[in-house]
């Protein structure tokens, strides 16, 4: 099975961008969470999706927001870009199968955001 | 609130040496801990994930072992290889935040392995 993709790998804009990251899970696997991670603050949890559905959310601001298509690839757009944005953008997937703790969360190569 | 703290954050030992890398979270009220290990500049790769129920998995090389009551968890590496040489990152998704697919991280280990 192919991995976790994600495009591009690298993007460079400007303050005042706008930005729009993309997703495609592991075949099968329909949970999509998105993660931004930055020398300072580490890996944090922005949102997850599941059936087109945001299912979770992490605290950081509504210029961040996602979605998901019906075939569970997933979009991150981030509005009125801040230097602050600049990081390594990670999506993961999983089965996540109801009830179960077992929902293991394989990951992306990342996209990495630089915001001048 | 989840906190999740890995200690020490740069451990450097020679080759074959055996080595425990440790992680400790607040809440223990978990789905399960996950470890992950990344090398610069590229994403996580899943190591080992522990269930809320399970005390430890084995895969290869890699021990890892969960005590929930002392929300503590470690990774045990057998024999260490200079291709060992990466960052650790332990994860656990809290219970109390939404599920099993929020994960909080620790920020990692840096582990280097010298020939």
């Amino acid at each position: 099975k192919a991995g976790v993709t994600q495009t591009p790998r690298y993007l460079i804009k400007t303050r005042g961008q706008q930005v729009t990251l993309s997703c495609s899970p592991i075949s099968g696997h329909r949970s999509v969470s998105w993660y931004q991670q930055t020398p300072g603050q580490g890996l944090q949890f922005l949102f997850e999706y599941f059936s087109e559905t945001q299912r979770n959310k992490g605290n950081f601001p509504g210029r961040f927001s996602g979605r998901q298509f019906s075939n569970s690839r997933s979009e991150m757009n981030v509005s009125t870009l801040e230097l602050g944005d600049s990081a390594l953008y990670l999506c993961a997937s999983s089965l996540r199968e109801s009830g179960s703790s077992y929902n293991e969360q394989f990951f992306g190569p990342g996209t990495r955001l630089t915001v001048l | 609130k989840q906190e999740v703290t890995q200690i020490p954050a740069a451990l450097s030992v020679p080759e074959g040496e055996n080595l425990v890398l440790n992680c400790s979270f607040t809440d223990s009220a978990i789905y399960n801990l996950q470890w992950f290990r990344q090398d610069p500049g590229k994403g996580l790769t899943s190591l080992l994930l522990i269930q809320s129920s399970q005390r430890e998995q084995t895969s290869g090389r890699l021990n890892a072992s969960l005590d929930k009551s002392s929300g503590r968890s470690t990774l045990y590496i057998a024999a260490s290889q200079p291709g060992d040489s990466a960052t650790y990152l332990c994860a656990s998704s809290p219970l109390t935040q939404g599920g099993s697919e929020k994960l909080v991280f620790g920020k990692g280990t840096k582990l280097t392995v010298n020939p």
